[in-house]
């Protein structure tokens, strides 16, 4: 059974820094892209960042390029989002989602994890 | 504002059939097959279809096309368990990201 576990959520100061993970299995994690997705307090998802199978390749939204970095460790089965600088506005629910292949473009998001909240507060 | 366009609300009876729509351009919609998730009552998204697949586990009451720019998702026999807010989404190639439709939330009466 495919399993998406996130961690690493909670109360972050803004322009402080969390690292978000999700740990994977029951796929061959290095052959299939990954994504995060957002969701904010009464609002709809939001998709913030993919990464190919190999890592090569990385895509972030307008809204969190140049402050967040997605990353994995394929030795691991883990996928990373790193969050600098984070705002109020980043405050959201963080799901990590399996691509259905390789990369991102072209593919569809076929199985999610649970998430994990993030609060940006003072 | 969001990249697709998506209905604010649909709602219909048991047993009726409804379509949801998502419309976009031809960077986005136009070229690349359109996802479609389930999420209820923030329970973390589902997947219910892509293009016009149908994932495992998903019943065949639903069923998805494409238009053009405009991608459909339809509910034939709405069940009671149908009700949920459905996202459409896909790549914009000329953007280079993943984009969502702003959700439609769906109610069955």
């Amino acid at each position: 059974e495919v399993q998406l576990l996130e961690s690493g959520g909670g109360l972050v100061q803004p322009g402080g820094s969390l690292r978000l993970s999700c740990v994977v299995s029951g796929f061959t994690f290095s052959r299939y892209a990954m994504n995060w997705v957002r969701q904010a307090p009464g609002k709809g998802l939001e998709w913030v960042s993919g990464l190919s199978g190999s890592g090569t390749n990385t895509y972030y939204a307008d809204s969190v390029k140049g402050r967040f970095t997605i990353s994995r460790d394929n030795s691991k089965n883990t996928l990373f989002l790193q969050m600098n600088s984070p705002r109020a506005e980043d405050t959201a629910r963080y799901y990590c989602a399996k691509s259905s292949g390789v990369l991102i473009a072209g593919y569809y998001m076929d199985v999610w994890g649970k998430g994990t909240t993030v609060n940006v507060s003072s | 504002q969001s990249a697709l366009t998506q209905e604010v609300s649909v709602s219909g009876t048991v047993g009726q059939k409804v379509t949801l729509s998502c419309t976009g351009n031809s960077n986005n919609v136009g070229s690349f097959g359109v996802a479609w998730y389930q999420e209820i009552f923030h329970g973390g998204p589902k997947t219910v279809m892509f293009g016009n697949s149908l994932p495992s586990g998903i019943p065949d009451r639903f069923s998805g096309s494409k238009s053009g720019t405009t991608a459909s998702l339809t509910i034939s026999g709405l069940q009671p368990e149908d009700e949920a807010d459905y996202y459409c989404s896909t790549w914009d190639s000329s953007l280079s990201v993943v984009v969502f439709g702003g959700g439609t939330k769906l109610t069955v009466l």
